[in-house]
């Protein structure tokens, strides 16, 4: 079992809809990551997150600790949102990251 | 948001050549720089991490000798893959950390021919 699982692997939605990818983890963190990643590769970092719930746009990122368990939810969906999101986690004192094999997320108009 | 851009985003060259890539933290200080890879359909792949004004620590199976990282500044750090080859082509992505945060580049694509 991987140490980050995210959920779904793909999701397929209607242009508006809300969409949540969920992201586990099973281990000790000091914080968590959501980035995106766009077909030609291009990452943006959409938030990093150690407690509680975050928002920028139409982005929302929450985090339960004691549940080991964070969301990305994207409200009024667009076209231009479709890409892979990806979760990581940072656990322990050091860097390394540990990463979940993304959401490809594809939104119709 | 702080940002993190890297240069160039895209960049070709001839096997047997060297290419640098740069990554610069844009409105926050990186006291520490990750360099990753990331192979197509794969998770990313740390490289080497390096903390200003120190040599970089590479990660088990990283060449440092190929993949050279200086991080001269608060603000910059730089990735030149020697004498690249074909199989060094891949998608190269920083981040940088300080206080709290950390956030990474867009990446920069690299085909050797």
């Amino acid at each position: 079992k991987n140490e980050v699982e995210q959920s779904p692997q793909n999701l397929t939605a209607q242009e508006g809809e809300f969409i949540t990818i969920n992201c586990s983890y099973s281990v000790g963190i000091s914080a968590l990551h959501w980035l995106q990643q766009h077909p030609g590769g291009g990452i943006v970092s959409l938030f990093m997150l150690s407690s509680g719930k975050k928002k920028h746009g139409r982005l929302i990122a929450t985090i339960n600790i004691q549940e080991k368990h964070s969301s990305l939810h994207i409200t009024a969906s667009h076209p231009r949102d479709s890409a892979v999101y990806i979760c990581a986690v940072r656990s322990g004192s050091n860097y390394q990251l540990i990463w979940g094999a993304g959401t490809k997320l594809i939104i119709k108009p | 948001g702080a940002v993190v851009s890297q240069h160039p985003s895209r960049v070709i060259c001839k096997s047997g050549t060297s290419v640098k890539i740069e990554c610069r933290s844009l409105d926050f200080q990186a006291t520490t720089m990750f360099w990753y890879r990331q192979f197509p359909k794969k998770s990313l792949m740390l490289m080497a991490t390096s903390n200003e004004g120190s040599k970089a620590t590479y990660e088990q199976g990283v060449e440092k000798d190929k993949f050279l990282i200086n991080h001269a500044s608060l603000t910059l750090s730089t990735l030149t893959v020697t004498s690249a080859h074909p199989e060094d082509s891949s998608f190269y992505i920083c981040s940088g950390s300080g206080a709290d945060t950390q956030y990474f580049g867009p990446g920069t694509r690299l085909t050797v021919l």
